[in-house]
């Protein structure tokens, strides 16, 4: 079966300092892979999506950026971190881009900005 | 562009009592739906989806969602809720994107508080 495993569950960073998030999908092969956020009191929002390896695609202009260096890892990174980048951050994956196909999701990272 | 909205950010009912989520969507074809739940510091887990046929979908939990073309509606349901239930709840849409299409966008969460 199937599985996705995002580290670390929690983060607390200042203000100017790296971040690196890693995602891994187990169990299956080419998966589209996302990174969404979920900041406090809000919905979840896109932040990048990829189809293939080192191929990525940003939903929203941000501090943040993306990499894909294997097919079943996705990293989630900043040089900078600010302040307004604390929140939940969600990684998911899923087969292949048919329309409605479910999306599963990592257990998520806690990422504090002090 | 597609949109959904969750017009209730928090309801609390009692324990054994019946539940309604209410879910809108904006959508011009025909919608692909989900209904998501997280509990408090995880991830999100799919309780059903709808994406033809049979406009009531069963789901894991004893969950179920209605669609309803003419109210532009996913609305989720539980005859008698668990204190177990307690979480928050997502509706979703898939978002068109030309080559990949199975950008979800999210509702804003609806937060279920059970009482004893």
């Amino acid at each position: 079966s199937q599985t996705i495993h995002q580290w670390p569950a929690t983060l607390v960073q200042p203000v100017g300092s790296p971040l690196s998030l890693e995602c891994t999908v187990e169990g299956t092969s080419n998966p589209n892979l996302y990174w969404y956020r979920q900041a406090a009191g809000r919905g979840l929002q896109l932040l990048f999506y990829s189809v293939g390896i080192g191929q990525i695609s940003s939903e929203v202009p941000q501090n943040l950026s993306a990499s894909r260096p294997q097919d079943r890892q996705f990293i989630l990174s900043s040089k900078k971190l600010l302040l307004s980048d604390s929140g939940f951050y969600l990684c998911a994956w899923n087969r292949d881009s048919t329309a409605g196909n479910t999306i599963y999701f990592g257990e998520g990272s806690w990422l504090t900005v002090v | 562009a597609q949109s959904v909205t969750q017009p209730d950010i928090h309801i609390t009912v009692s324990e054994g009592a019946s539940l309604e989520l209410r879910c809108n969507y904006s959508y011009g074809a025909t919608p692909y739906l989900f209904w998501y739940v997280q509990s408090p510091g995880q991830g999100l887990q799919l309780l059903l989806k709808y994406f033809s046929g049979d406009t009531l979908v069963q789901g894991i939990k004893g969950f179920e969602a209605e669609f309803k073309r003419s109210q532009s509606s996913f609305n989720l349901r539980k005859p008698s809720v668990h204190w177990s239930d307690a979480a928050e709840y997502f509706c979703a849409v898939v978002r068109n994107y030309g080559g990949a299409t199975n950008k979800l966008i999210f509702g804003t969460g609806t937060l279920l508080a059970v009482q004893p």
